[in-house]
């Protein structure tokens, strides 16, 4: 199936951890997305990445690390986890130039910081 | 900086009823606007992409529409359905004005009554 997968569904952790969450799409898509969906439902871009390069950083704490070995993953590396993570994480994809074409979002990632 | 905002907040109808719902957004150079509808603990799915040169678009009983010059769109539901039951949120995409993020509303609660 063509998508936009996230790894893994649940995480549940200890303050102070440092926990990975992966993202793979096999759209083809040139760029790809963190969200941060809070406990008020609100979306807010994290960052942004176009062809492995990092193109928005929406002043999220230095904690957070993205990281894109190549076009089809983005994985989001969180240091010294605090409650205040505690949120849905969701990765997308999309294909630049094409306003036809919106973005493709992957499940979530529920993330419990405890 | 875009900002999208949906009214109403939450939504109760009784099945059957056709319904609107309601999206505005400030900068009026978006590349395109999406309607997505998120069931409880589930992630995004995409139900309507209009692109900025568009007016409208219709898939079965959704029919959304685009006003760039007043910064408004409408979902519009007809024959609302106790499966319609979901959070529906628009998010404009600012790809045209350089801007590679998708801004999302806070979403319109809807809850469908049998």
């Amino acid at each position: 199936d063509t998508a936009v997968s996230q790894t893994p569904k649940y995480l549940v952790t200890q303050m102070g951890n440092d926990k990975s969450i992966k993202c793979e799409q096999n759209l083809g898509h040139d760029t790809m997305y963190w969200y941060k969906q809070d406990s008020k439902k609100f979306l807010k871009i994290m960052f942004s990445y176009n062809n492995k390069e990092l193109i928005i950083n929406e002043t999220v704490p230095n904690r957070f690390s993205p990281k894109s070995p190549d076009k089809a993953h983005l994985n989001l590396h969180i240091n010294s986890l605090e409650l205040g993570d505690s949120a849905v994480y969701f990765c997308a994809s999309s294909p630049p130039g094409r306003p036809d074409y919106g973005y493709t979002f992957g499940s979530g990632t529920r993330l419990t910081v405890v | 900086k875009q900002e999208v905002t949906q009214i109403p907040a939450a939504l109760s109808v009784p099945e059957g009823e056709n319904l609107v719902l309601n999206c505005s957004f400030t900068d009026s150079a978006i590349y395109n606007l999406q309607w997505f509808r998120q069931d409880p603990g589930k992630g995004l799915t995409s139900l309507l992409l209009i692109q900025s040169s568009q007016r409208e678009q219709t898939s079965g009983r959704l029919n959304a529409s685009l006003d760039k010059s007043s910064g408004r769109s409408t979902l519009y539901i007809a024959a609302s359905q106790p499966g319609d039951s979901a959070t529906y949120l628009c998010a404009s995409d600012g790809s045209g004005a350089g801007s590679y993020q998708l801004t999302f509303g806070k979403g319109t609660k809807l809850s469908v009554i049998p």
